[in-house]
């Protein structure tokens, strides 16, 4: 079956320290896979994804995550937090081999919380 | 990238009643999707929306409880019907675009529903 794990509900890390946030798949096929970002009280937004060439994707502000096939993972990284990167982060995959189902898999999300 | 208007974004309702939710996209696309998300929670995917066709419901939900109207490819609703405590939640509208799989989705701000 489909899925997608964070092992980590929560993560911490002090302003201005590397930040990783955990994710890995399952999925008969190959994946693609997305990282979204929530801030308190809005929606999701898309933050990068990977589809295929590098396995390291970068994407908004500052955000780049790592795919790994034999680990099936998707980490998302950045080099140094921000204060404001403090948000609900979730991994997404979507198997190519689901035929005419486009249902996105969701994680079960990651809250970022970053100290000064 | 795609912009979605979603109202109202919070309304407290009592149990019993009915709310329509509305979803506006500033371009044309052919699939639309209802999620539902606990606060601080992962997304539940509740039906897909395609223009001129019936919605498909997920398992767990029910066309006699979120009927699904998708008159034309920019506008959604979704109705919460005959509600109790148990719908509070956020719903969340989504686009995707026409490229294929590989496409990312977008998100409206959500409508944080309370029922008393």
């Amino acid at each position: 079956a489909q899925s997608v794990a964070q092992p980590e509900d929560q993560v911490n890390v002090a302003e201005g320290n590397p930040l990783t946030v955990k994710c890995t798949y399952s999925v008969s096929g190959n994946p693609y896979l997305f990282w979204y970002v929530q801030y308190p009280n809005r929606g999701l937004q898309f933050l990068l994804k990977y589809i295929t060439g590098d396995n390291l994707v970068k994407g908004s502000y500052g955000f780049e995550a790592e795919f790994n096939k034999s680990q099936t993972s998707f980490h998302l990284k950045k080099p140094s937090a921000l204060v404001s990167d403090s948000a609900l982060y979730f991994c997404a995959v979507r198997d190519l081999n689901a035929g005419n189902n486009r249902k996105l898999i969701w994680g079960l999300g990651t809250s970022l919380g970053v100290n000064p | 990238s795609a912009v979605i208007s979603q109202k109202p974004s919070r309304d407290i309702c009592q149990r019993g009643t009915s709310l329509t939710i509305q979803c506006q996209v500033d371009s044309q696309v052919t699939m639309m999707f209802w999620y539902r998300q606990q606060p601080g929670q992962s997304l539940t995917l509740i039906a897909t929306a395609n223009q001129g066709s019936e919605a498909t419901y997920e398992s767990g939900f029910v066309i006699d409880k979120f009927p699904i109207s998708r008159p034309n490819l920019t506008f959604s609703t979704l109705t919460v019907s005959n509600m109790s405590p148990e719908d509070s939640s956020i719903y969340l509208c989504s686009v995707e675009g026409p490229q294929g799989l590989d496409t990312e989705a977008f998100f409206g701000q959500g409508t944080r529903l309370t029922v008393v």
